[in-house]
């Protein structure tokens, strides 16, 4: 059974201080991983999707990493606007129509 | 340009009590889902959509019905709500052109069964 587990639960950082939040999977081949930031009332929004195993995407102070058994979320002297709950998510090789695997999430609260 | 709508946002219902979400897309995609999401359990697939005309159980179907009403309109409906289904509801849309593989969801309907 595929499985998503995600850590910690929940992150707080002083502005400033960069960190990483982790995404373990298990998944019977890996079409794509997927994180998401979700902000309090709110649905997801997109972030990344990664492929394979050393792929590396960066936007603003975000970077995910890829590898056989998980992803980082690395956060470079975050900001507050940074805090939100960051979800990671894996679709099996054996899917073609989007049915995601969800992790429980990482909430990161920033601090000035 | 709105995406993904849903409504109604907020809802409270009694036990027994049945209801209908609704959500519409404007991104001309073919695949649409709904999900539910509960506190430390992540977001859980109860229905998809892979294309017009078609629907099939996710993870966690049992307790609603769905309906393709066309490519646009896909709807969630509760026969006979029950406290376990108090939860925050999510649409998505998957888009599958080339290059892109992203879920867009929209904004939540937030149920509670009393």
């Amino acid at each position: 059974e595929d499985q998503v587990t995600q850590s910690p639960e929940a992150l707080r950082l002083q502005e400033g201080e960069s960190s990483s939040l982790n995404c373990s999977y298990t998944v019977s081949g890996l079409r794509g991983l997927f994180w998401y930031r979700q902000d309090p009332g709110k649905g997801p929004e997109f972030l990344f999707t990664l492929y394979s195993a050393g792929e590396e995407k960066e936007k603003e102070r975000l970077k995910a990493t890829l590898t056989k058994k998980e992803s980082f979320l690395h956060i470079t002297a975050p900001k507050p606007e940074d805090s939100a709950t960051y979800l990671c998510a894996v679709q099996a090789a054996t899917d073609s129509w989007g049915k995601l695997q969800f992790g429980a999430g990482t909430q990161v609260v920033v601090t000035p | 340009n709105a995406g993904v709508t849903q409504t109604p946002k907020f809802q409270v219902l009694k036990t027994g009590q049945s209801m209908t979400l609704q959500c519409a897309q404007d991104m001309n995609h073919n695949s649409m889902y709904w999900y539910r999401q509960d506190p430390g359990m992540g977001l859980r697939l109860i229905y998809y959509s892979a294309s017009e005309g078609t629907t099939d159980k996710g993870e966690v179907p049992n307790g609603y019905n769905v309906s393709r009403l066309n490519k646009r309109e896909f709807s969630l409906r509760l026969e006979s709500a029950a406290p376990s289904q108090t939860s925050v509801y999510f649409c998505a849309t998957w888009d599958r052109s080339l290059g892109a593989n992203v879920l867009t969801f929209g904004a939540g309907s937030r149920l509670t069964v009393l």
